[in-house]
């Protein structure tokens, strides 16, 4: 158990539906992060909210919407995705962005497939 | 932009044989370098880390060392036991404008040891 927590654990959805991941942590942390891990590429770092305001959106299209109500909350919501976007959603927490020693800490991700 | 490779996988080993899995980066400055690993079902957790050039970063038997001649990170155990079984990512400290930091992770190796 890191602290971090994700739900769901398995979605499936249309092209056409709209859902929502969710994050949750219990460590105090002040950042969060969405990463977007595909089979055999590298980690994809998709956003990152410091103190609830986004510092980082890394080129994602927008219709993947991040939202982070609060320092121990964020969700990433889903609409008219593509069968691409297959993948499993990591959600993790750090106490701050800018020590370049930070450790993160991972959920346990959404594996999200598109039909 | 810095990057991060990492040998392909899978690797397969027999209990109690010797590991190594490399990396070598790309990096315009001078990076924290880490390996995490990401058991079956799992998010990722920090294994090791190290800060500066000669460094050694261990954990649970495994080891790594910075070396900044051959911009290199390999992970290496002594005797690999059938727990060790998981995919084992690289990675470097960048930093973002505005004074955040981000991992830039490899594309992860597994790891299958058998009985």
């Amino acid at each position: 158990e890191t602290g971090v927590t994700q739900t769901p654990r398995h979605l499936v959805m249309g092209m056409t539906n709209k859902k929502s991941l969710k994050c949750e942590q219990h460590l105090g942390h002040n950042a969060m992060y969405w990463y977007k891990q595909s089979a055999k590429k590298p980690l994809e770092l998709m956003f990152v909210y410091s103190l609830e305001e986004r510092v980082e959106n890394n080129s994602v299209p927008s219709r993947f919407s991040p939202e982070c109500p609060n320092s121990s909350h964020l969700f990433l919501h889903l609409h008219t995705l593509q069968p691409e976007d297959s993948a499993l959603y990591l959600c993790a927490s750090s106490q701050d962005t800018g020590d370049a020693n930070e450790k993160l800490f991972f959920g346990s991700g959404t594996q999200l497939s598109v039909l | 932009g810095d990057s991060v490779t990492q040998m392909e996988g899978p690797v397969t080993l027999s209990e109690e044989a010797f590991l190594t899995i490399n990396c070598t980066y790309t990096a315009t400055g001078y990076p924290s370098l880490f390996w995490y690993v990401q058991y079956p079902g799992e998010g990722l957790q920090l294994l090791l880390k190290a800060t500066k050039a000669d460094d050694k970063g261990s954990n649970k038997g495994f080891e790594a060392t910075y070396r900044k001649e051959t911009t290199s990170f390999h992970l290496e155990k002594g005797s690999v036991q059938v727990s060790d079984s998981a995919v084992y990512f690289c990675a470097l400290s960048d930093q973002l404008s505005g004074g955040y930091n981000k991992l830039i992770f490899g594309a992860g190796t597994r790891l299958a040891v058998h009985p």
